[in-house]
């Protein structure tokens, strides 16, 4: 197994550019996590989805993120416009049993940084 | 505001010595905790957890301990060993919700 795969790893942009990462879960898993890691907050959920349904968005900054997930196995996030204060490590996981914490499985990330 | 604190963003370790890494909650609702380690260039890994209804958790070098009263949780790894340099996450949940993660903490154990 593969595990989860993020693309791109890296993604550098100008501030105002639309910005879409993309996450490819373990096949068999029924939950999709997307979190946020920065330096002062740590990992932050911004939403996570169960059998491809968004249960929790409360972590989403703002209306400039937007998240969906098209079929059981594949999900983007979005980001336009994008600013500087967006330029964060951002992680997608996945579980086989919803929240089952110690289940989750972490893709290698994809480092945004926004000029 | 930050519910799971890590105040130390970094500690230095001698090889075969403890490493001793320290997390605070402000919820006394939590009732599960965890710790993740991540590796530069890869997402984090589950490590160890605990349960409120415990006080301590062992698992091989990794012994996590949690002080309710305190609010307070730390991870010990006995000895210490160069391949755990990494940063170590700790997490809670409330009724098996969403995990709150802290800030991190980098572990850099010296030979």
């Amino acid at each position: 197994d593969a595990g989860v795969i993020q693309s791109p790893r890296h993604e550098v942009t100008e501030m105002g550019q639309e910005v879409t990462l993309r996450c490819k879960l373990i096949s068999g898993h029924n939950s999709l996590f997307w979190y946020r890691q920065t330096m002062m907050r740590g990992l932050e959920l911004l939403i996570y989805f169960n059998n491809n349904v968004p249960i929790d968005d409360s972590g989403m900054p703002e209306d400039r993120f937007s998240a969906k997930m098209p079929n059981a196995s594949f999900s983007t996030l979005k980001i336009q416009p994008s600013e500087p204060r967006d330029s964060a490590v951002y992680f997608c996981a996945s579980s086989p049993e919803g929240l089952a914490n110690e289940k989750l499985f972490f893709g290698s990330g994809t480092q945004l940084s926004v000029l | 505001d930050q519910q799971v604190k890590q105040n130390s963003p970094s500690l230095s370790v001698q090889e075969g010595r403890i490493s001793i890494l320290n997390c605070d909650y402000t919820n006394s609702m939590f009732d599960y905790f965890l710790w993740y380690k991540k590796y530069p260039a890869e997402g984090p890994t589950f490590l160890i957890s605990i349960s409120s209804i415990k006080d301590k958790n062992e698992d091989g070098r990794f012994t996590v301990f949690l002080n309710k009263s305190a609010k307070h949780l730390s991870l010990h790894i006995v000895p210490s060993q160069p391949g755990d340099s990494a940063v170590y996450f700790c997490a809670a949940s409330l009724q098996g919700g969403k995990l709150i993660f802290g800030q991190g903490t980098e572990l850099s154990v010296k030979p």
